[in-house]
């Protein structure tokens, strides 16, 4: 079973510019969730989506956006890059029911380098 | 105080003896906890769950819960040179904020 990915794996970008990312899920999991991993700072959430809907956010400002397609496909979009902003992307995906637990399985991630 | 803590480490044991990772959590309603591995460059890889009170084990893996004290611990049997990475302890909240909330991780390094 395929497991999820993620494109595209490097990037290089500049400030102001915007940027696309994305991410396929597991076969069969219909959320998908993003998490910035920037150096010395952790893993931190950005979105959750969930049948096309989001269903939660994360403390980022509203450059970061994205949405979710009806084949559970997801986009990451991140307008007016800072440098700041320069980080591996991780998408995960569950199949998640309300009231039942689910885990997360992360894909290879996205790295973005912010000029 | 962080949501969730870890010490960074770096945790040296050598090879064959048992790697203990700690970690604690401040929201006492906390309902799911999770081990991921991360090697360098790398995403994170899941290597358990709990949900409840107690000890699980898989294979070398044994995750403890202790929500009374509001820590989870990994340990990790007969430690190998591939288990050297940086392993992450993450946690749901709650049911319904399926936000996955990630201490800093702790640096293993298991020696020949």
């Amino acid at each position: 079973e395929a497991g999820v990915t993620q494109s595209p794996t490097h990037l290089i970008k500049t400030r102001g510019q915007q940027v696309t990312l994305r991410c396929s899920p597991i076969s069969g999991h219909t959320s998908v969730y993003w998490y910035q991993q920037a150096l010395g700072l952790g893993l931190q959430f950005l979105l959750w989506y969930d049948e096309g809907e989001e269903r939660n956010r994360g403390n980022f400002p509203p450059r970061f956006s994205g949405r979710q397609f009806p084949n559970y496909s997801s986009e990451l979009n991140v307008n007016a890059l800072e440098l700041e902003d320069s980080a591996l992307y991780l998408c995960a995906s569950s199949l998640w029911t309300s009231g039942s637990r689910q885990t997360q399985y992360f894909g290879p991630g996205t790295r973005l380098l912010v000029l | 105080q962080k949501e969730v803590e870890q010490n960074s480490g770096p945790l040296s044991v050598p090879e064959g003896a048992i790697a203990s990772l700690n970690c604690t959590y401040s929201d006492r309603g906390s309902q799911s906890f999770f081990w991921y591995r991360q090697y360098s460059g790398k995403s994170p890889e899941l290597i358990m769950f709990i949900y409840s009170n107690g000890d699980k084990e898989d294979g070398r893996f044994t995750a403890q819960l202790n929500k009374a004290s509001q820590y989870v611990s990994l340990l990790i049997r007969d430690s190998q040179p591939s288990d050297s990475a940086t392993y992450l302890c993450a946690v749901i909240s709650n049911f319904g904020n399926e936000k996955l909330t990630f201490g800093t991780g702790t640096r293993l390094t298991i020696i020949p």
